[in-house]
């Protein structure tokens, strides 16, 4: 069975500033997706970022890009001149031959103005 | 662009009574899935459909629910006799090639 680990509960960061999420999942697959989903307090999730396992290179959507290590089994999630938007929680999930999604337990991030 | 929709936005119910949530998912995805999320705790996946039949279930996913494709658009999650613990949000989600877009969720909350 796949698991999701995130090791964080809470982060915090300075408006503009750069902050990275950690994400750790356990899987015996060979072929599968990452994800990190953001849900703000309205709770809606909303996709952030994806990363297929097969590809060597990061994923990057604007300010938000990933440290994909595959040995390690570790997928981070950075963000770049964070803005209080971007202030919610963060799952990291994992999607394997079965499709559907394994969740970590999130990371609460804040951004201090 | 695209958007899984579900209704209600929020359900209240006697415990012992029956409700059903319902999602119109993506038209050209594939897969459907339901998932919930009891307050300030992780999602959890409940189901996923495809081609008409349950693909997956979790051990969640007891007698008390069903989903069903009634035609062309909706996908239902039933949960025949509420629970108090059957609080939660519940997420519908589809996807065609891996990515799971959701919906923004049925609150329900069972009294």
């Amino acid at each position: 069975a796949q698991t999701v680990t995130q090791s964080q509960p809470e982060m915090s960061v300075q408006e503009a500033e750069t902050v990275t999420l950690s994400c750790t999942y356990d899987t015996s697959e060979s072929d599968y997706y990452l994800f990190w989903y953001k849900q703000p307090p309205s709770r809606q999730m909303i996709l952030v970022i994806r990363q297929e396992a097969y590809k060597q290179q990061n994923a990057t959507e604007n300010r938000f890009s990933v440290n994909f290590q595959k040995a390690a089994k570790s997928f981070s999630l950075k963000i770049s001149d964070s803005q209080l938007g971007d202030a919610a929680m963060y799952f990291c999930a994992h999607s394997g031959s079965a499709r559907q999604l394994t969740f970590g337990s999130g990371t609460q991030l804040t951004v201090l103005p | 662009e695209p958007e899984v929709t579900q209704t209600p936005s929020h359900q209240v119910t006697q415990m012992g009574q029956e409700v059903i949530l319902r999602c119109v998912p993506i038209s050209n995805h594939l897969y459907f899935y339901w998932y919930r999320q009891i307050l300030g705790q992780k999602v959890e996946f409940l189901v996923s459909f495809y081609n008409n039949e349950i693909s997956e279930k979790s051990e969640i996913f007891d007698d008390q629910f069903s989903v069903e494709r009634p035609d062309g658009s909706n996908f239902t999650l039933k949960i025949r006799s509420t629970k108090l613990e059957d609080s939660a949000m519940y997420f519908c989600a589809s996807s065609e090639l891996g990515t799971a877009i959701f919906g923004s969720g049925t609150q329900l909350s069972v009294l």
